[in-house]
C-alpha cells in the first residue's frame, strides 16, 4: 500500500468551480506540504503544516486554502478555480529531513 | 530571496559518468537535497548534504560547498533507467524547501 495517497488523481473542472484535493498518509509524519509543478518552473510550495494546529503559507498561497483535519490528512482547496491553476499538484510528508511525495493530482481548469 | 540554478537539459551515454550542477543563493541554509523524478511520477529522494563534502550512496554521489553556494550530483555507470529529471532543493531556516526547475537527463545507448 502507498504511504502517501492523493485523490483524485486526475480532475477536469471549469472556471469558477470549487475544488478540493485530498492527501492522506500512513507514515505517522507530523509535517505535510502541498506543492504545484509547472513545466519549466519546478515545484513550488503552496502551504505547509508542521502539526494539526499549525498552518503556514508557502511561496504561492493566493487562490488556495488548506485544512489539516488530522495528523494523517491535509486537504487543499481552490475556492474559485481559474485556468492558470492548471498544474500537477503534489502532497508530501516528512519527519525531519527527507520528504516523501504522493503520486500527484493532475488538475485541468477550463 | 531564493534563487536556485541548474542546467535545463543534459545528455549522456549509457555506462558513462555525468555531473549535474546546482548553484544557489538563499537567505538561510539548512541543507541541500537532490530528488529524482521520472516523467509523470512523484519525486523520490536521492541525497541530503548539510556539511561541506561528498556523500556517496551507491552509483550516486552528491557534493556540497556552502561557501560557494554550489552542489553537484554525480551519477556513475549510467543506465537507461537513469533518464529522468533531477531536482536540486535547498532548505532554509523554517524547514521549507525551495526547488530548482530541474535538469532533464537523457541517457542514450
Amino acid at each position: 500500500d502507498a504511504d502517501v495517497t492523493q485523490t483524485p488523481r486526475n480532475r477536469i473542472t471549469k472556471t469558477g468551480k470549487r475544488i478540493m484535493l485530498e492527501c492522506s498518509q500512513t507514515k505517522g509524519h507530523d509535517r505535510m506540504y502541498w506543492y504545484r509543478q509547472d513545466p519549466g518552473l519546478g515545484l513550488r510550495l503552496i502551504y505547509y503544516s508542521f502539526d494539526v494546529k499549525d498552518i503556514n503559507k508557502g511561496e504561492i498561497s493566493d487562490g488556495y486554502s488548506v485544512s489539516r483535519q488530522a495528523q494523517a490528512k491535509f486537504s487543499l482547496s481552490l475556492e474559485s478555480a481559474i485556468p492558470n491553476q492548471t498544474a500537477l499538484y503534489f502532497c508530501a510528508t516528512s519527519r525531519v529531513n527527507e520528504q516523501f511525495f504522493g503520486p500527484g493530482t493532475r488538475l485541468t481548469v477550463l | 530571496g531564493q534563487n536556485i540554478d541548474q542546467p535545463t537539459e543534459m545528455t549522456a551515454t549509457e555506462g558513462a559518468i555525468v555531473q549535474i550542477n546546482c548553484t544557489y543563493q538563499t537567505s538561510g541554509f539548512n541543507g541541500l537535497f537532490w530528488y529524482q523524478q521520472h516523467a509523470g511520477e512523484a519525486p523520490t529522494f536521492l541525497s541530503y548534504n548539510v556539511l561541506d563534502g561528498l556523500e556517496e550512496k551507491g552509483r550516486f554521489s552528491s557534493f556540497l560547498s556552502r561557501s560557494k553556494g554550489y552542489s553537484y550530483l554525480l551519477l556513475k555507470e549510467l543506465q537507461m533507467k537513469d533518464s529522468a529529471s533531477y531536482l536540486c532543493a535547498v532548505r532554509s531556516y523554517g524547514n521549507k524547501l525551495v526547488f530548482g526547475a530541474g535538469t532533464i537527463l537523457r541517457v542514450k545507448s
